[in-house]
């Protein structure tokens, strides 16, 4: 099966500041990665799928870029509503794993 | 609009099996996967399983093979998923999410199912 290792596993940030989150495969995926947003008691939401393309309705402060095994979640001039966890997942071998989240909370 | 329904929470014995549905409307059920993920609490999120709700198909994660079955009813455009073989480390919410065929990502999720596993 493919790993899926995130970094940082938390991290702590203000509004306003520009955070990035790190999801490195085990093996080459290409670009079969999507990332999500999730929130306490919440099913997750879709940010970008295909690795860096934004899904419809999602705020362009959220940008997602890479391919191979290095892929990067870069949020933006930080809102209130972006403190949740966020997860990588990959979609290139079954079994279609994610990363172990990362919880994204207010300095 | 799209929507991904699912059945209420559930309690279940140690041993027991569940039967979770999804029910889905706004969209043509035949011509997207149907995925199963689960999340024990305070945990992160763990995949389980597709359906090709056209063919019938199946992919299982090899953790659940064997307990686990996935179905559907294309006349009322509902997935299930039937988990056999309840141990407390079962309790989780369960999520069905759907999947578009050649786009990586779950763009539509159902509001998850508690399933509890106590005796």
């Amino acid at each position: 099966a493919i790993q899926l290792t995130q970094s940082p596993s938390s991290l702590s940030a203000s509004v306003g500041d520009r955070i990035t989150i790190s999801c490195r495969a085990s093996q080459d995926i290409g670009s079969a990665l999507a990332w999500y947003q999730q929130k306490p008691g919440k099913a997750p939401i879709l940010l970008i799928y295909d690795a860096s393309n934004l899904e419809r309705g999602v705020p362009s402060r959220f940008s997602g870029s890479g391919s191979g095994t290095d892929f990067t979640l870069t949020i933006t001039s930080l809102q209130p509503e972006d403190f949740a966890s966020y997860y990588c997942q990959q979609f290139n071998t079954y079994p279609y794993d994610f990363g172990q989240g990362t919880k994204l909370d207010i300095k | 609009q799209v929507q991904l329904v699912q059945s209420g929470a559930e309690v279940k014995r140690p041993g027991a099996s569940v039967k979770v549905s999804c029910k889905t409307s706004g969209f043509t059920f035949t011509a997207y996967y149907i995925h199963w993920v689960r999340q024990a609490p305070g945990q992160g999120l763990e995949w389980m399983g597709r359906l090709s709700p056209k063919s019938g198909g199946t992919t299982t994660a090899q953790k659940f093979q064997g307990r686990v079955t996935l179905t559907r009813d294309t006349s009322i455009g509902t997935a299930y998923l039937e988990l056999s073989g309840l141990t407390s480390d079962d309790t989780a919410t369960y999520y069905c999410a759907r999947r578009e065929t050649y786009s990586f990502g779950y763009d539509y999720w159902g509001q998850g199912t508690l399933v509890t596993v106590s005796s």
